[in-house]
């Protein structure tokens, strides 16, 4: 099944626009992990945060969680033309679960 | 370091054609998953090895599906019969150590189903 639920479901922006996705999740988790998915390819890991952690940075990437809400988000400064893919979010908590994650299309 | 191999990297069957799909994680990895991803949908876990044993299947189609890992190195999943809502892209991921790190995935064996 399903642990998490990424928002929105699609995103298009301009390029050097931020782009924000959240996602939600419904039990305990050991932490949280995004990743994303071009098309037709394999997932590539983004960043993992672990459930006693608020925030981590990375590159351009920023993730929060809020153990408290079930909720993280991921946000991408700067975007970029390449950065068009699908960003799934992922929960290790007693299995690893993805959601449904969100397509992201970067306009040049 | 070499990562996750998956092959073939297309497969096309006839329904209730039998098929199977290989798995090489990365050295060292001693924890290994199938994933099975839908058109539009996040991938669903499938089966969960520890090394050789099994930690998670309460999610793959014991009826039709069965996957093993010998020697604790590499996996094979085998689907039979298929049926056509088995098309989808099959995915193996390996971490070093369980639910605790990031996981690298393969680029996945696409099925599709006739």
């Amino acid at each position: 099944s399903q642990q998490g639920e990424e928002d929105p479901q699609a995103l298009s922006i301009q390029e050097g626009e931020n782009a924000t996705m959240n996602c939600s999740y419904k039990t305990s988790i050991n932490n949280l992990q995004w990743y994303r998915q071009n098309s037709g390819r394999g997932l590539v890991h983004l960043i993992l945060i672990r459930s006693n952690e608020r925030e981590k940075h990375s590159g351009r990437l920023r993730v929060t969680l809020d153990t408290s809400k079930k909720s993280s988000s991921l946000l991408i400064t700067a975007s970029r033309a390449a950065d068009t893919a699908s960003y799934f979010c992922a929960t290790t908590g007693n299995q690893f679960y993805f959601g449904t994650g969100t397509s992201l299309t970067v306009i040049p | 370091e070499a990562g996750v191999a998956q092959s073939p990297r297309y497969k096309i069957i006839e329904k209730r054609q039998s098929v199977a799909f290989w798995c090489n994680p990365i050295s060292g990895h001693a924890t290994l998953y199938w994933y099975q991803q839908i058109l539009g949908q996040g991938p669903k876990l499938l089966i969960q090895f520890q090394n050789n044993g099994v930690v998670d299947d309460s999610q793959l189609p014991k009826d039709r599906f069965s996957a093993e890992r010998l020697k604790g190195v590499d996996s094979t999943l085998k689907i039979q019969p298929a049926k056509l809502e088995d098309s989808a892209v099959y995915l193996c991921a390996s971490s070093l150590e369980q639910l605790r790190d990031g996981y690298t995935f393969g680029s996945g064996t696409r099925l599709t189903v006739v």
